[in-house]
């Protein structure tokens, strides 16, 4: 069954704080991306990977950075957390050359 | 610019009611059109895949038909497990498996 993990569900963090948000998946797909979801905005792409160590920006990657050191993981970065970035945020993977596109469970952060 | 609309925002029905969701979407080369059900507080679950106009799928209660222009999710006789967000997404050719999400119907059956 495909499995995305995102470690931290839920998290309250300052303004300025450094966050992470790590996802990890055993599917051995090719592909991981983060999304956020906002209400009345839907979910928007903040980065994707498609190997190790390679990234593109999406839509929002503004005051986000991203990691990917292994194939299974890939780690959103807040340098500096700001309220705007109260948020859900979701992982997702795919395999390289397949079109769905698998979601873990989503981490809701709280910046106050 | 790939946009995505999704109608009506919520819905109620009676169970056992049938009635159907609309995706409606303008993309550049469509390579797919993805329907997910998303429950409160969790992550999108993949439902169905669809790829050219005429295609249709089917699960259990729910079944999707795409158009060049729309995408209609159809729910037969729900019932109260079928209560959640489903959200309509489409992937064009433009952008590298980049998924652009409507914001959603909030179904709700009732008893």
């Amino acid at each position: 069954d495909v499995k995305v993990t995102q470690s931290s569900r839920y998290l309250v963090k300052r303004t300025g704080e450094k966050v992470f948000l790590e996802c990890v998946q055993d599917m051995d797909h090719e592909n991981m991306f983060w999304y956020r979801q906002d209400p009345g905005l839907g979910l928007r792409l903040i980065y994707f990977s498609y190997d190790v160590k390679m990234k593109e920006k999406g839509d929002i990657p503004e005051g986000y950075s991203v990691s990917r050191e292994k194939k299974e993981r890939f780690s959103l970065i807040l340098e500096s957390a700001s309220t705007n970035q109260t948020s859900m945020y979701l992982c997702a993977s795919s395999p390289l050359y397949g079109n769905t596109i698998y979601f873990g469970e989503g981490s809701w952060l709280t910046v106050v | 610019e790939d946009q995505v609309t999704q109608s009506p925002e919520a819905l109620r029905l009676q169970e056992g009611e049938s009635s159907s969701l609309n995706c409606s979407y303008t993309v550049s080369g469509l390579r797919g059109l993805f329907w997910y059900r998303q429950d409160p507080g969790k992550g999108p679950e993949f439902l169905f895949t669809l790829y050219s106009a005429g295609e249709e799928k089917e699960k259990e209660r729910l079944k999707a038909t795409l158009t060049k222009k729309e995408s209609f999710l159809h729910i037969t006789a729900p019932k109260p497990e079928d209560s959640a967000t489903y959200l309509c997404a489409v992937q064009g050719d433009t952008g590298f498996q980049k998924l652009v999400f409507g914001t959603g119907t909030r179904l709700l059956v009732s008893p």
